[in-house]
Formats: C-alpha cells, sequence, structure tokens
C-alpha cells in the first residue's frame, strides 16, 4: 500500500501570508496527486489534479507542483476564506488521502 | 452544473447493512464513475469504492467484503450497501463524481469532483 502523509499537520498564519503545504508519497506516484479543501461541516472540494493543473473556477493564488513521491500545495496570498482543511489524494493506485492541514488564523 | 444528494436512513444498528442512495442532477450519469467516499466525525478521507455506469465495479480491498455498489441510469442513481455494520462505520459518507483522464503510461489521472454534501451514518442499537 502506498502511504501518504502531510506536513505540517496544522499550521497558523495571517491573510496575505505565502503558505506551502508538503504530501509525500511512501513510493512513487508520478503525477498522480490531487488537492482538495474541506470547510467545517462540507464537503471536499477539488482545488489541483493531476499535481499542477488547476481545476476550473479555483483562483489562481493555488498552484500545486511536485512529481514522483514530494508534492506541495502553495496558496501565494492567504485570503480569509482560504481557512480550511487540506488533503492531498492519490491516484496511483486504490485511491487514498492523506491525513490533512489544518490552516487557521494567527 | 452537476449536482449530487445522498440519501438513506441516518441511523443503523450494528451487524445490519447500511443502504445510501445518491441523486445526480444537472446531467446525466452515464458514461461516467462515481464513487463513494466517507469520513468519520473529527477523521480523513477514507474511499470505499467506485462504480461505472456500465455496473462494474471497483473497491477498496480493506471493505470489499462488506461493500456492494449498483448504479440505476433510469433513475440518474447509485448506491451503496455496505455489510454487518459496526461503530466504526459510522462517518459522514459523500458520493462523488469520478473523473478519469487516461495517460500514455496506462494509468488513469482520477479525481473527485464534484462532490455531494454528505450524510451522516451512525450505528448505533
Amino acid at each position: 500500500d502506498i502511504q501518504m502523509t502531510q506536513s505540517p499537520s496544522s499550521l497558523s498564519a495571517s491573510v496575505g501570508d505565502r503558505v506551502t503545504i508538503t504530501c509525500r508519497a511512501s513510493q512513487s506516484i508520478s503525477s498522480y496527486l490531487n488537492w482538495y479543501q474541506q470547510k467545517p461541516g462540507k464537503a471536499p472540494k477539488l482545488l489541483i489534479y493531476a499535481a499542477s493543473s488547476l481545476q476550473s473556477g479555483v483562483p489562481s493564488r493555488f498552484s500545486g507542483s511536485g512529481s514522483g513521491t514530494d508534492f506541495t500545495l502553495t496558496i501565494s496570498s492567504l485570503q480569509p476564506e482560504d481557512f480550511a482543511t487540506y488533503y492531498c489524494q492519490q491516484s496511483y493506485s486504490t485511491p487514498d488521502f492523506g491525513p490533512g492541514t489544518k490552516v487557521d488564523i494567527k | 452544473q452537476v449536482q449530487l444528494q445522498e440519501s438513506g436512513p441516518g441511523l443503523v444498528k450494528p451487524s445490519e447493512t447500511l443502504s445510501l442512495t445518491c441523486t445526480v442532477s444537472g446531467g446525466s450519469i452515464s458514461s461516467y464513475y462515481w464513487s463513494w467516499i466517507r469520513q468519520p466525525a473529527g477523521k480523513g478521507l477514507e474511499w470505499i469504492g467506485r462504480i461505472y455506469t456500465s455496473g462494474s465495479t471497483n473497491y477498496n480491498p480493506s471493505l470489499k467484503s462488506r461493500v456492494t455498489m449498483s448504479v440505476d441510469t433510469s433513475k440518474n442513481q447509485f448506491s451503496l450497501k455496505l455489510s454487518s455494520v459496526t461503530a466504526a462505520d459510522t462517518a459522514v459518507y459523500y458520493c462523488a463524481r469520478d473523473h478519469h483522464l487516461a495517460d500514455i503510461s496506462g494509468y488513469d489521472y482520477n479525481w473527485f469532483d464534484p462532490w455531494g454534501q454528505g450524510t451522516l451514518v451512525t450505528v448505533s442499537s
């Protein structure tokens, strides 16, 4: 099984900050990696698919990069609506999600 | 745009079968994959399985022995049955469209979008 880890598990940031979240796979998954945003009581929302493709309608301040085992989600300038939990998901084998990174207000 | 809505009992007794239906509106269910994903309170996301509109299925090995999925294209619905439930199956259950994009390597990129709002299923006597 492919194990997915995320770091940090939580972070505190201010509006306007640049935020980077890392996702690591236990073996190479090429670019079969997606990112989701989840707000409390809501369903996850797709942000990035295939490691770096921005989903239609998602603000351009979100970007994804990486391949192989190491991936990053970057928010270039954090906005109030971006405080949420972020999950990565690999689709190389049985779909599996990372444990999540909670972004809250500093 | 396509919207998904889960429905089914919110309370299921231990050892019984959990049954949920996802209704797709704003588009046809045909020629797509559809998945179920669950999330226990305060925890992460677990993929349960997927079904294609032909009826072919693919389940998470960890749940495979207890999961059955079906599709009714005439009603634009697909369904989940999870048997022999325990308290560990208590979770919010989501349905989602499961996009696939073929890669020259023979693998499919896949991602989940959109998602239903989720429905809480509690397993308790």
